[in-house]
């Protein structure tokens, strides 16, 4: 069965300092792998995904993620994180297998930067 | 990208009545994604829309409890019916854009049922 996992419910973070939001997941097929955040009262936003190539992918805001086949990760990253980063991120993955397109979800990961 | 919007934006509700909310999407798309989710929690998806044929609805959740319509390419509703304050969540509607693969969100619809 396809899974996901955000092992840390909440990361603090001094500005400035790097970020690492963790993403681990299970699918039978290859992974299509997306990672999303929500900002307080507002709806989730598109950060950046891993479909096939280099496993460094480089999104929105400064964001990266490296997706590790043998460990089953695709942690989130920012060399220097901002105050106005904090918000809500969501690690999902869809199994490139068959005709399922449906994304499966972490329960987020909430990310505080502080000054 | 695709641009989406949701109406009505919140609402609330007595028990027992129904509430139909309506995604808008800029562009042709095949399939369109509703979800639940509680302020701060994951999503929850309720079903899967493709234009031209029955919901596919997700374990928990059923046609009856949860009708929707996708009339065409670009637009569709889900209705919450017989409403309980359990029903009480945000209610997103998304769209898969294409070969990208991607999806993208509407801003949501509050509903707080009393």
């Amino acid at each position: 069965a396809q899974s996901v996992a955000q092992p840390e419910d909440q990361v603090n973070v001094a500005e400035g300092n790097p970020l690492t939001v963790k993403c681990t997941y299970s699918v039978s097929g290859n992974p299509y792998l997306f990672w999303y955040v929500q900002y307080p009262n507002r709806g989730l936003q598109f950060l950046l995904k891993y479909i096939t190539g280099d496993n460094l992918v480089k999104g929105s805001y400064g964001f990266e993620a490296e997706f590790n086949k043998s460990q089953t990760s695709f942690h989130l990253k920012k060399p220097s994180a901002l105050v106005s980063d904090s918000a809500l991120y969501f690690c999902a993955v869809r199994d490139d297998a068959g005709n399922n397109r449906k994304l499966i979800w972490g329960l987020g990961t909430s990310l505080a930067v502080n000054p | 990208s695709a641009v989406i919007s949701q109406k009505p934006s919140r609402d609330i509700c007595q028990r027992g009545t129904s509430l139909t909310i309506q995604c808008q999407v800029d562009s042709q798309v095949t399939m369109m994604f509703w979800y639940r989710q509680q302020p701060g929690q994951s999503l929850t998806l309720i079903a899967t829309a493709n234009q031209g044929s029955e919901a596919t609805y997700e374990s928990g959740f059923v046609i009856d409890k949860f009708p929707i319509s996708r009339p065409n390419l670009t637009f569709s509703t889900l209705t919450v019916s017989n409403m309980s304050p359990e029903d009480s969540s945000i209610y997103l509607c998304s769209v898969e854009s294409g070969k990208a693969y991607e999806q993208y969100f509407g801003p949501g619809t509050r509903l707080t049922v009393t």
